[in-house]
């Protein structure tokens, strides 16, 4: 079975100041692995995604996300956060073709970001 | 792009009621879903299907049906309303089933049920 953690239910930063929001994830085999970000009262958009190749994946409006396999982590950073930022991220993850068949994904809670002015 | 359309944005429903939430994609994806979302609970699977007429549970089917007689659209059916099903509900598509493209989501239904 898939799973993902967000162990924060809430993140505040300063603007300007680095973000870095966090998520653990299980998987029986080589994970598919999403960010995705929600404003209220709207639906989820894709902020990036990581399949295969570099660790570190460059997604919308200046995020990034390292993927650690040995930490089984996929956190979504941001070198200077925005006020704009502010909203609710999730995390998510599928198993991948090597071993599963699931076409789902399964989701993190969500982690609230607050960038403060 | 992908265009998922979710017909309501918000819906309010009588306990009791049979209540229809629509999903219309315009990309001919093999893979539908449907997702509700509640605070602190993230985003939980109800139903999906993979092809016309062909249909998989998810986490949390119960109270809950679904319909697709035709590729583009994937119908969310809840038999009989109940105040817990209160919730957001988000429709997503995936194009096949190893796509690298990931998910697309439409912009939800905020259905209450009073």
């Amino acid at each position: 079975a898939q799973s993902v953690a967000q162990p924060e239910d809430q993140v505040n930063v300063a603007e300007g100041n680095p973000l870095t929001v966090k998520c653990t994830y299980s998987v029986s085999g080589n994970p598919y692995l999403f960010w995705y970000v929600q404003y209220p009262n709207r639906g989820l958009q894709f902020l990036l995604k990581y399949i295969t190749g570099d660790n570190l994946v460059k997604g919308s409006y200046g995020f990034e996300a390292e993927f650690n396999k040995s930490q089984t982590s996929f956190h979504l950073k941001k070198p200077s956060a925005l006020v704009s930022d502010s909203a609710l991220y999730f995390c998510a993850v599928r198993d991948g073709p090597s071993s599963g068949s699931a076409r789902q994904l399964t989701f993190g809670s969500g982690t609230q970001l607050t960038v403060l002015p | 792009d992908v265009k998922v359309t979710q017909s309501s944005r918000y819906l309010v429903k009588r306990t009791g009621e049979k209540v229809f939430l629509e999903c219309v994609q315009d990309m001919d994806h093999e893979n539908m879903f449907w997702y509700r979302q509640d605070p602190g609970l993230g985003l939980r699977l109800i139903y999906f299907s993979y092809d016309v007429k062909m249909k998989e549970k998810g986490d949390i089917p119960e109270g809950y049906s679904v319909s697709r007689e035709k590729k583009e659209r994937f119908s969310l059916i809840l038999e009989s309303a109940s105040t817990n099903q209160t919730s957001m509900y988000l429709c997503a598509t995936l194009a096949y089933k190893w796509s690298n493209y990931g998910y697309t989501f439409g912009s939800g239904t905020r259905l209450t049920v009073v």
